[in-house]
């Protein structure tokens, strides 16, 4: 158990549609980074937000988007989902920012697209 | 970021010592190589990190070699539930993790 929860576990969407995901990280640690993992792959670096501002980007499209709250949870948000949106998306939280602190990583939502 | 590689999978009997290797000829000076794994249908956990001494901890050790071109992850006594996609990452100053593909390490009685 690493205190790091994310909903929903498992979510069913249709192409075009819009998705929220949802990440509280551990207590205390005030930086959240999302991943994507498609099936058969390592995980793959979207952003991170630290005292609610987005420091950090991977390779990802606008459509890919976040938020932090004052409490340090997180939302992932993607938009117009496409079918290789598919995939596990994994919220990890960490102490400090830019440094090169542990992540701690939750269990994941796996997003499914029709 | 450096880029390591690893074997894709490995076998191991249980209760002897798996050895994990990687490789990461342009690793920094100052990058560290950071060790994960991942049970399936899990999210990565952390498992041990080093810049150049050997470490150790109560999951592992590492052993990187004294050019820093490549380390081993050592598992004293694997168990069943060690079974997972095992990471070998090298991390600089920098916030993100940068996965491979890892080496599938199966555990068999």
């Amino acid at each position: 158990e690493t205190g790091v929860t994310q909903s929903p576990t498992h979510l069913i969407k249709t192409r075009g549609q819009q998705v929220t995901l949802r990440c509280s990280s551990q207590s205390g640690h005030n930086t959240v980074s999302w991943y994507q993992q498609a099936l058969g792959q390592g995980p793959q670096f979207i952003f991170q937000y630290y005292r609610e501002e987005e420091n950090g980007r991977g390779n990802f499209p606008p459509r890919f988007s976040g938020l932090q709250f004052p409490n340090y949870s997180s939302e992932l948000n993607v938009n117009a989902l496409e079918l290789d949106d598919s995939a596990l998306y994994l919220c990890a939280s960490s102490l400090g920012g830019l440094n090169t602190g542990e992540l701690f990583f939750g269990e994941g939502s796996r997003l499914t697209v029709l | 970021d450096a880029k390591t590689t690893q074997p894709p999978s490995m076998d191991c009997a249980e209760g002897r010592a798996a050895n994990l290797p990687c490789n990461h000829s342009t690793i920094s000076g100052n990058e560290y190589v950071y060790w994960y794994r991942q049970i399936h249908s899990q999210g990565p956990q952390y498992i041990i990190h080093g810049l150049k001494n050997n470490e150790t901890n109560e999951m592992a050790s590492l052993i990187i070699t004294e050019d820093r071109k490549s380390s081993t992850l050592i598992l004293p006594h694997a168990t069943l539930r060690d079974t997972a996609v095992y990471y070998c990452i090298v991390r600089g100053n920098d916030y993100k993790l940068s996965f491979g593909a890892g080496t599938t390490v199966t555990v068999r009685a």
